[in-house]
């Protein structure tokens, strides 16, 4: 079984530059997450889409980042402008749905550095 | 508010000795656990998850995890650990339909 997939792995960037990370989840999970996880820390969600409904963005900055799932399979998280502290590890999960108590699958992960 | 905290933050034990990893929760009503593992270079993997019943869950290589709801703790151990084992761990929880939300994770080293 293929596993979640994201890309790119790792990205460097300019402050007040743009980004744009893509996630591909296991085919026919209907849940997918994006974590947002600092150096020593551990990850902290972003936002959780059902399906291309969004069901939690109370912790995305939206005055800089925006996530879209158009089709309810893929997705991107977009970061505009870029701020020194978005510098982390930007994972993306995936579980079949949220009823009942659904195994969330990550991904490996985009490590991005804002210089 | 949901929050899931590990106090210990690195440790480093020899081949052969015994793990716990304390973690403790802040939820009200029912919660579900989890511990994660990301061994060097890899993705965050399932360790194990506690929705309800035996509050004493086994998971995958030897770990096992005991719920105690009257000192909201959910520690993971193992007998004997194996330099393998050589990881970060996160517990995590959630209840209901919301997203996990993760301990701030323990840094494993085992020597052999």
């Amino acid at each position: 079984e293929a596993g979640v997939a994201q890309s790119p792995r790792y990205k460097i960037i300019e402050k007040r530059q743009s980004v744009a990370f893509w996630c591909n989840p296991i085919s026919g999970h209907a849940t997918l997450y994006w974590y947002q996880q600092i150096l020593g820390q551990g990850p902290k969600l972003l936002i959780q889409f059902q399906n291309n409904g969004v069901v939690d963005d109370s912790q995305l900055p939206k005055d800089r980042f925006s996530a879209e799932r158009l089709k309810g399979v893929d997705s991107t998280l977009k970061i505009q402008p870029a701020k020194l502290e978005d510098s982390a590890v930007y994972l993306c999960a995936s579980s079949w749905g949220t009823s009942g108590l659904p195994e969330q699958f990550f991904g490996p992960g985009t490590r991005l550095t804002v210089l | 508010a949901q929050s899931v905290s590990q106090h210990n933050h690195h440790v480093i034990l020899s081949e052969a000795a015994s793990l716990e990893l304390g973690c403790n929760y802040s939820y009200g009503g029912t919660v579900n656990l989890f511990w994660y593992v990301q061994y060097p270079g890899q993705h965050l993997q399932l360790l194990l998850k506690y929705f309800s019943g035996d509050p004493l869950v086994k998971g995958i290589k030897g770990f096992e995890a005991e719920f105690i709801k009257s000192k909201f703790s959910f520690n993971l151990r193992k007998p004997s650990v194996q330099w393998s084992d050589t990881a970060e761990y996160f517990c995590a929880g959630h209840t209901g339909r919301r997203a996990l939300t993760f301990g701030s994770g323990t840094r494993l080293q085992v020597q052999p």
